[in-house]
Formats: C-alpha cells, sequence, structure tokens
C-alpha cells in the first residue's frame, strides 16, 4: 500500500536537544511539506520541497532545518533554537501538478519537557 | 499576505445538512481545498475547487466564489463519524498552502 510513514508518534526531547523527526513516502511524489499544528490551531507550513536536493521556508521556519536528498525522504529536524517546540508535526507529499490534493502521515506528537 | 477565517464551532444533528464557510484574502490565488481531521489524527482531503462552482463528492459538497473570496462545504446526511474538524485550504503560487484555523463539527444524535 502507498503512502505517507512518521516515526515516531510520540517523542520527548529535554530542553535544549535537537531532534530529528522521519518521514518517508512511496506515493512516488515529487512535493513535500512540513507542517506544525497546535492544539485547536490550523495547520502552519514550516518547510517545502518540490524536488529532490531543494527546499523553501514557510511561515514559521526558524528553529527548524530539513533536507532532500532522496525524493523518498524528507526529514525535518527541530532544533534548540526552537523557542516552542512542543507540538503536533505533520507531512505531507502532493503530485506537482495536484499540490492543491496534500496527503498526510499520521503526526509526530513532540513533546519538549 | 494570505489568511483565510471559518466559524471556531458548528453544531448539527445527526441525518441533517450543515454548511461551513471560509471567507478569504490574498493576492494570488489557485484554489480552495477543504480536509477533514479527527481528533489526533492526520487531515484527509475532501475536496477542490479551482473555479467557481460547486464540486460533489458523495455526501460532501464544496463550493467557491472568487467574486466574494468566499466558499464552504457542505455536508449532506450527517453522520456521528462526520464528528471531526475541517479545515479550508487556500493555494498560492509555488505549493505554498496556506491553512484556515478549521471549524470544529459536533454532530449530535
Amino acid at each position: 500500500d502507498g503512502g505517507i510513514t512518521q516515526s515516531p508518534k510520540y517523542l520527548f526531547r529535554k530542553e535544549g536537544q535537537n531532534v530529528t523527526l522521519s518521514c518517508e513516502q512511496n506515493l512516488n511524489h515529487d512535493a513535500m511539506y512540513w507542517y506544525r499544528q497546535d492544539p485547536g490551531q490550523g495547520l502552519r507550513l514550516i518547510y517545502y520541497s518540490q524536488i529532490v536536493n531543494d527546499f523553501q521556508k514557510g511561515d514559521i521556519a526558524e528553529g527548524y532545518s530539513v533536507s532532500r536528498e532522496k525524493k523518498e525522504s524528507f526529514p525535518l529536524t527541530v532544533t534548540s533554537a526552537q523557542k516552542n517546540p512542543t507540538a503536533f508535526y505533520l507531512c505531507a507529499s502532493s503530485g506537482l501538478s495536484s499540490y492543491n490534493e496534500q496527503f498526510f502521515g499520521p503526526g509526530t506528537r513532540l513533546t519538549v519537557l | 499576505g494570505q489568511s483565510l477565517e471559518q466559524p471556531s464551532e458548528v453544531t448539527a444533528v445527526e441525518g441533517a445538512i450543515v454548511q461551513i464557510n471560509c471567507t478569504y484574502q490574498t493576492s494570488g490565488f489557485y484554489g480552495l481545498s477543504w480536509y477533514q481531521q479527527h481528533d489526533g489524527g492526520a487531515p484527509t482531503f475532501l475536496s477542490y475547487n479551482a473555479l467557481d462552482g460547486l464540486e460533489e463528492t458523495g455526501r460532501f459538497s464544496s463550493f467557491l466564489s472568487r467574486s466574494d473570496s468566499y466558499g464552504y462545504l457542505l455536508l449532506q446526511e450527517l453522520q456521528m463519524k462526520d464528528s471531526a474538524s475541517y479545515f479550508c485550504a487556500l493555494g498560492g503560487g509555488g505549493f505554498k498552502t496556506i491553512f484556515g484555523a478549521g471549524t470544529r463539527l459536533f454532530v449530535k444524535a
């Protein structure tokens, strides 16, 4: 079955530590996205990538970094510079001609203690 | 910039019809999408309007009026499983998508 996987589902880290969230897709999609969702809020775009080895900042990129070395993978690193990292992180992908229809992974709930 | 507004909550009765509105402001526009998200789950795509008018997909329909900067999602024959949050999302140029804050739908028996 095609889809997007994110791991782990729950992640706990101490303040000041960097943490990397995994996102893998086997939908053969060119575009991938990272969103942050806070309780009772909508999704805010962190980074997105249209092609391997290229990515752009979204609205809230400060304190985050990404890489896109493979088409299937788009890991997100939450750095210690992110002031309030506790949130639900969602990865998504889409085709190049259908970016208005995004497919989401199950999400990673990050808690920084 | 771009922004979207949705009601925060809507309550309806099982079997009824409910409309969730979305108004937006944007300088560029490539389409309005709708997503459903159950508590703790991932958003799932419901519908997309690139042009003015009504798009129907089973019990769900979505409408767009560019001249009014307005769209809505219509859910018919409501079921308890439709209780969820619904987000409108604005597609801009370059793959950047802006989501509304979401409307929480409560379906009562």
